[in-house]
């Protein structure tokens, strides 16, 4: 199955340490989506890439959140100085240029204490 | 803002009853997706929709789209506990932005 993998699954951290995320794309796409999920509401967006460009970013990413693409493959979600407010769900996904649809990962748990 | 109100946001039937969730806008959407998710795991695409007016049906669920672009439905005939999920619809407004905006959901619970 060639489908959008994140690592880790899960993390727990303690409060002020930094930590990163991995998600690998569905091979042939070049679109790549992070969101992030907390409890009992939908996903929400914070930014994408098509190849190694970031085209778009919402406010909810904070100067502690930095996103990168280097090489259009791969992504990584980094988290600087994490607060109990980041416990969430952090959900990747991606698509091909011009299509609707997004097929997301099975998404990295933090938990922050 | 752009927002996607979804209802019921709780729903609990036993097997073999048919129900509807809604999901609605002010705005018109360029898409509409409807995914399924599992607690743990990312949303699962279900279906898109894309003129207004259409109807997709995916075996025992039935996706419509608004005539006007702005409302959406799912449709499910005799439920079965293995629909158990929560279902997220999300809209794509495009104007050039390709986040997709997410209602908060409807968590259904089929009761064998």
């Amino acid at each position: 199955d060639t489908g959008v993998s994140q690592n880790p699954r899960h993390k727990i951290t303690k409060r002020g340490q930094n930590v990163t995320f991995r998600c690998d794309p569905i091979s042939e796409h070049n679109r790549l989506y992070w969101y992030r999920q907390t409890l009992g509401q939908g996903p929400e967006f914070l930014t994408y890439f098509q190849n190694e460009a970031q085209l778009e970013k919402s406010r909810l990413l904070s100067d502690r959140f930095s996103a990168e693409r280097p090489k259009g493959s791969f992504s990584t979600l980094e988290i600087q100085r994490t607060e109990q407010g980041d416990s969430a769900m952090y959900l990747c996904a991606s698509s091909f240029p011009g299509a609707y649809e997004q097929y997301f990962g099975p998404g990295t748990r933090l938990t922050v204490t | 803002t752009q927002l996607l109100e979804q209802s019921p946001q709780f729903l609990s039937i036993q097997e073999g009853e048919n129900l509807t969730v809604y999901c609605n806008s002010s705005s018109v959407f360029s898409s509409l997706q409807w995914y399924r998710q599992e607690p743990g795991e990312g949303p699962v695409l279900l279906v898109t929709v894309v003129t207004g007016g259409e109807v997709k049906k995916l075996k025992r669920l039935t996706f419509q789209f608004g005539d006007a672009r702005k409302d959406s439905s799912l449709h499910i005939t005799a439920a079965q506990p293995g629909d158990t999920g929560l279902y997220l619809c999300a809209g794509h407004w495009g104007g050039g932005s390709e986040k997709l905006v997410f209602g908060k959901g409807t968590k259904l619970t089929v009761n064998p």
